[in-house]
Parts: C-alpha cells; sequence; structure tokens
C-alpha cells in the first residue's frame, strides 16, 4: 500500500525567511501529488499539484514544489514566508491504480514568529 | 462562485444521539467524499460517491453511513455517536477519480462534539 511521509512536525521559521516542507512517498507507481493547506478550523485550500510534465510546479500563494523521482520526493518551498502562511501543510498521493484516492501525510504545523 | 458548502459548521450531539451533516456543491461533480480528521491527524476518508455508486474504506465502522440523493448533495449520518467519533468531518469533490486525476476541493469543515 501507498504511503506519505512528512518527516517534520513541526517547522517554526522567522517571517521573510525561506520555508522548506518535506514530503516522501512510497509506491512503484507514477504518482499524483499534492500539497494542501489548512488554516485553524477551516477545510483544506489545494496549494499546488503535480500529474506531469515539468517536475518544478508553482502554486498560489508563492508557494513552488519539485517533484523528484529518483528520491521519491516532492518537497514544498516559499522563497519568504509571511506570517499569514502560518498554518498545517499536507502532502497528498494518488495513484490511478488505487481509484485516484488521496493518502495524506501526516502534516507539517508551520509556525511563523516576526 | 463555486464551491462546496458544509452545514453546520459546528454541531454538538449527545453520546448515541443519530447526528447528520450535510454537504453540498455547486461545482456540478461527479465524486463526493467525506474524510473524518481527528485533532493533529491527517484527514481519513471514510466513503466516496462516484455518481450514485457508493464506496466504503474497509475500515469505516457500521456506524457511519451516507446518502447521497442528487449531485449536488451529499450526507454523513452517525447512528449512534460515541465520544471517539469527536471530529472535524471535511466534505470534498473532485470531476473523477476512475481515469484522469482530478484534484478535490474540499468544505470549510463541520466540528462535531459528542457529549
Amino acid at each position: 500500500a501507498q504511503s506519505v511521509t512528512q518527516p517534520d512536525i513541526h517547522i517554526t521559521v522567522s517571517e521573510g525567511a525561506s520555508l522548506e516542507l518535506r514530503c516522501n512517498y512510497s509506491y512503484g507507481a507514477t504518482p499524483y501529488l499534492f500539497w494542501y493547506v489548512q488554516s485553524p478550523g477551516q477545510g483544506l485550500q489545494l496549494l499546488l499539484k503535480y500529474f506531469s510534465g515539468d517536475t518544478l510546479v508553482q502554486g498560489i500563494k508563492g508557494f513552488e514544489a519539485e517533484f523528484k523521482r529518483s528520491q521519491s520526493s516532492f518537497n514544498l518551498r516559499k522563497p519568504s514566508v509571511h506570517w499569514s502562511d502560518a498554518a498545517e501543510y499536507f502532502c497528498a498521493v494518488a495513484f490511478k491504480a488505487a481509484g485516484n484516492k488521496l493518502t495524506f501525510g501526516g502534516g507539517t504545523r508551520v509556525l511563523v514568529k516576526p | 462562485d463555486a464551491m462546496v458548502i458544509q452545514n453546520p459548521r459546528y454541531q454538538v450531539t449527545q453520546f448515541g444521539k443519530p447526528v447528520t451533516l450535510s454537504c453540498s456543491q455547486t461545482l456540478n461533480h461527479n465524486v463526493m467524499y467525506w474524510y473524518q480528521q481527528k485533532s493533529s491527524q491527517a484527514p481519513k476518508l471514510l466513503f466516496h460517491y462516484y455518481d450514485k455508486d457508493f464506496n466504503n474504506e474497509a475500515d469505516t465502522p457500521d456506524n457511519f453511513q451516507s446518502r447521497r440523493p442528487n449531485t449536488s448533495f451529499c450526507f454523513l449520518d452517525i447512528r449512534s455517536p460515541g465520544l471517539g467519533d469527536a471530529a472535524m468531518y471535511l466534505c470534498a469533490t473532485s470531476r473523477d477519480s476512475s481515469g484522469n486525476p482530478y484534484e478535490q476541493y474540499f468544505g470549510p469543515g463541520t466540528r462535531l462534539t459528542v457529549t
């Protein structure tokens, strides 16, 4: 069965600093990859997705992610964080063979220091 | 704006008292999902509808049921809520789940408290 790992449970970053969130998956087939953000008490908002093509994808709110097949990774980055980026971030994968159902990682909570 | 709407946003029910959560969508998506999300955890898929076809996850308790009377609406029924069912319940939709990949659009969630 596929699995998704987000190694960092919490990350604290200063406002204006860069941010990188790690995501690794395990499965043999080519995945469809997603990053979602969840503010407290809210639903999930899609930041970006990768289905095929250019492995560096741009998303909303200044985020980007890079798919590295050799490392089974899809890390999320932002060059300069804003206080409003404080939230929980979930990486998710889907596989056609599994009916395109999402499997989520455990999430990374990002705290932004002034 | 096209969207996924969940009502109510907050629901308090008593132990063992049936409760229904509602989801509606204006996206005209053919797939609707229900997730359970407990505090500080990832969402867990309970079941989904592909059009009118119901697909239950293997580990979803029988206490959880769902109805989809039409394309726009989907309900989550908890027949006898226990304290362990207190969670955020998220509804999501997507255009297709069997062929091409599509992203899922999530509603704001309903936070269920069981007293």
